[in-house]
């Protein structure tokens, strides 16, 4: 089974603060990691995903994550925050025997203040 | 390259009746996944179709029905609508086992009154 938890359900910062969203997974498999961000009435558009090869990994707007098998982490950053980051985050994930299946967490709602 | 397609967008069905939603993948695609999404209890996953074959089932009632056709194209229903079902229903389109990435679809929000 998995499961994901993500710390906080409200962040708020400032632009050009750093963004640090928190994700914790469980997963009795070597687990498959995305970051999705959803704006208000939209689907979910991928950020980045976790697979295999580098833990570090790079997405769109500036944003990257870090696979930490060790704390089971996958913590999501952005060096410095736009307006336009502003939606709700949410950190999901799948596995090698369950690829088409996403388990999702509760998600993170951001502000960005001016 | 087309997204994922979802109709409709907007759906108001009365307590008791069915409703039929569909999602064209992204073309290439043998997989679709469907989830619900409310404000009380997220993301919920619905069920997968993998070249036309259901992988996965999530724990909804015999109620969420889904199937998939030889084009990948998908469809969920829905029957005896209660009031708990309104939510975002949101399709996500799969390459397969080696091309993991989900796309969604901008979601159908049904509101069962």
């Amino acid at each position: 089974a998995q499961s994901v938890t993500q710390l906080g359900s409200h962040v708020s910062v400032s632009e050009g603060a750093l963004v640090l969203l928190r994700c914790n997974y469980s997963s009795s498999v070597p687990p498959y990691l995305f970051w999705y961000v959803q704006y208000p009435n939209q689907g979910l558009q991928l950020l980045l995903k976790y697979t295999t090869g580098a833990t570090l990994v790079k997405g769109i707007n500036g944003f990257e994550a870090e696979f930490k098998k060790s704390e089971t982490s996958f913590h999501l950053t952005k060096p410095s925050a736009h307006m336009s980051d502003a939606a709700e985050y949410f950190c999901a994930v799948s596995s090698t025997d369950s690829w088409g299946k996403l388990q999702f967490g509760a998600g993170t709602q951001v502000v960005v203040t001016p | 390259k087309a997204g994922v397609t979802q109709t409709p967008r907007y759906l108001i069905k009365t307590r008791g009746q069915q409703v039929t939603l569909s999602c064209s993948p992204i073309s290439g695609h043998r997989s679709v996944s469907w989830y619900q999404q409310t404000p009380g209890q997220g993301l919920q996953f619905l069920f997968e179709y993998f070249s036309e074959t259901q992988r996965n089932k999530g724990n909804f009632p015999g109620r969420f029905s889904g199937r998939q056709f030889s084009n990948s194209r998908s469809e969920m229903n829905v029957s005896t609508l209660e009031l708990g079902d309104s939510a975002l229903y949101l399709c996500a389109s799969i390459g397969g086992p080696g091309n993991t990435e989900a796309f969604f679809g901008q979601g159908t929000r049904l509101t069962v009154v």
